[in-house]
């Protein structure tokens, strides 16, 4: 069976650009939710969606944005890139909102 | 709101050592808790899980972890550390009855020697 499976698996940017990573969950999963991890720290939420609703927004400014399609797979969006926005963006899949996370292995960007 | 506190951000043993690794949380509703693992280069894979049965649960690889209301605690042990058990442990906790939404800690680093 096929896990969370996100692309690109690493990216490199400049200040200032558009970015949109890609996050298919695990069949039969409808919710999904996008972290922030920067190296050394744990992941910082970033968005919930569950059933094509936002059901969650972490403390991110409005560059980020997020989405869910009918088929459930996601895409987050990051505009006016900084350089602080370098981090690993892992998209996690679950079958309910309360049950424990499946993680894919994350899209690396970097900016530069 | 809730939060977890990860205590040492390192941790290291001897290989066949038990692995002890501290997590304490605040909530204000019951929670939920989670153990994650993380290997270089890889994403997060779930550990095992509390969501109000038993105290103690046994998860994979032979780790386990009590919840401990009165300490605010959900620490995680294995009784025997093994050489492929070095990663970045993640301790994370949701609000049972909200958005579920998990929070988690800084992480540490488990280090096995030989």
């Amino acid at each position: 069976d096929a896990g969370v499976t996100q692309s690109p698996t690493h990216l490199i940017k400049t200040r200032g650009q558009h970015v949109t990573l890609r996050c298919s969950p695990i069949s039969g999963h409808k919710s999904v939710s996008w972290y922030q991890q920067v190296l050394g720290q744990g992941p910082q939420f970033i968005f919930q969606y569950y059933e094509k609703e936002e059901r969650g927004r972490g403390n991110f400014p409005d560059r980020f944005s997020a989405r869910q399609f009918p088929n459930y797979s996601s895409e987050l969006n990051v505009n006016a890139l900084l350089l602080g926005d370098s981090a690993l963006y892992l998209c996690a899949s679950s079958l309910r909102l309360e049950g424990g996370y499946t993680f894919g292995s994350g899209t690396r960007l970097t900016v530069v | 709101a809730q939060s977890v506190t990860q205590l040492g951000s390192h941790v290291s043993v001897s290989e066949g050592a038990l692995v002890l690794l501290r997590c304490n949380y605040s909530s204000s509703v019951p929670p939920y808790l989670f153990w994650y693992v993380q290997y270089p280069n890889q994403g997060l894979q779930l550990l095992l899980k509390y969501t109000s049965a038993a105290t103690l649960v046994k998860g994979i690889n032979g780790f386990e972890a009590e919840f401990k209301k009165s300490e605010t605690s959900f620490h995680l042990t294995k009784p025997s550390a093994h050489m492929s058990d070095a990663a970045e442990y993640f301790c994370a906790v949701s609000a049972s009855g909200g958005s579920y939404i998990p929070t988690f800690g800084r992480g540490t680093s488990l280090i096995v020697h030989p």
